[in-house]
């Protein structure tokens, strides 16, 4: 089945720690790839996004992330994480299947001790 | 100025009742959504309306009716609330989905809807 998955349901690292998310898609073609971040009590926000050209994109709050496509995998990374980065963080994918649809994948919950 | 502003923050209510949450966005976007997150965080897509037009219902029960009165607003209501309708609701606008560079969601703060 096409999907999305985000193997790792809690991460927990240390204040300054560096830090992967991983995400990988079973879709034929490369959709669209996205991650979102979800503060407690509040919607999605975008921390980036890849749609072709250089496999290393950059976001916001000193995120970025790489796409593999032999891996099928869009892992997010950070070299030093901050405590304020505590959230849970949605990988997505766009794509065509009839309409066009974000499919969201199951979240990371990032915890991160002081 | 709030992008995507859904109302109410809160919602409680008992089973059977009929209850309407409000969307509305002020981005100029001409596609809007409804996600349903359950207890485990999943995210759902339930409904999308492009330029008032439905393009996008995913299986979801019909006591789930949107409405969608000129495109910068969306609304859901939901009739005969059961217990498993309890989650958080999340509003979305897009522009130029599919289109790439200037491609993202734009999501409210989302409704909790406790049903007991």
């Amino acid at each position: 089945a096409q999907s999305v998955t985000q193997p790792d349901i809690h991460i927990t690292v240390s204040e300054g720690a560096s830090l992967e998310l991983r995400c990988n898609y079973s879709y034929g073609a490369t959709p669209y790839l996205f991650w979102y971040v979800q503060s407690p009590g509040q919607g999605l926000q975008l921390l980036l996004k890849y749609f072709s050209g250089d496999t290393l994109v950059q976001g916001i709050k000193g995120f970025e992330a790489e796409f593999k496509r032999s891996q099928s995998s869009f892992n997010l990374r950070k070299p030093s994480v901050h405590w304020s980065d505590a959230a849970e963080y949605f990988c997505a994918v766009g794509r065509y299947s009839g309409t066009y649809k974000y499919i969201f994948g199951t979240g990371t919950r990032l915890k991160v001790l002081a | 100025d709030t992008a995507v502003s859904q109302t109410p923050k809160y919602l409680v209510t008992q089973m059977g009742n009929d209850k309407s949450i409000k969307c509305e966005q002020n981005l100029g976007h001409d596609t809007m959504y409804w996600y349903k997150q359950d207890s485990k965080k999943f995210l759902k897509i339930m409904f999308s309306y492009n330029n008032k037009e439905l393009i996008i219902n995913e299986t979801v029960p019909n006591r789930f009716s949107p409405k969608s009165p000129d495109k910068a607003h969306l609304n859901l209501h939901i009739n005969s609330l059961e217990l498993g309708d309890s989650a958080v609701y999340f509003c979305a606008s897009s522009p130029n989905p599919g289109q790439g560079t200037n491609e993202k969601l734009f999501f409210g703060s989302g409704t909790q809807l406790s049903v007991l």
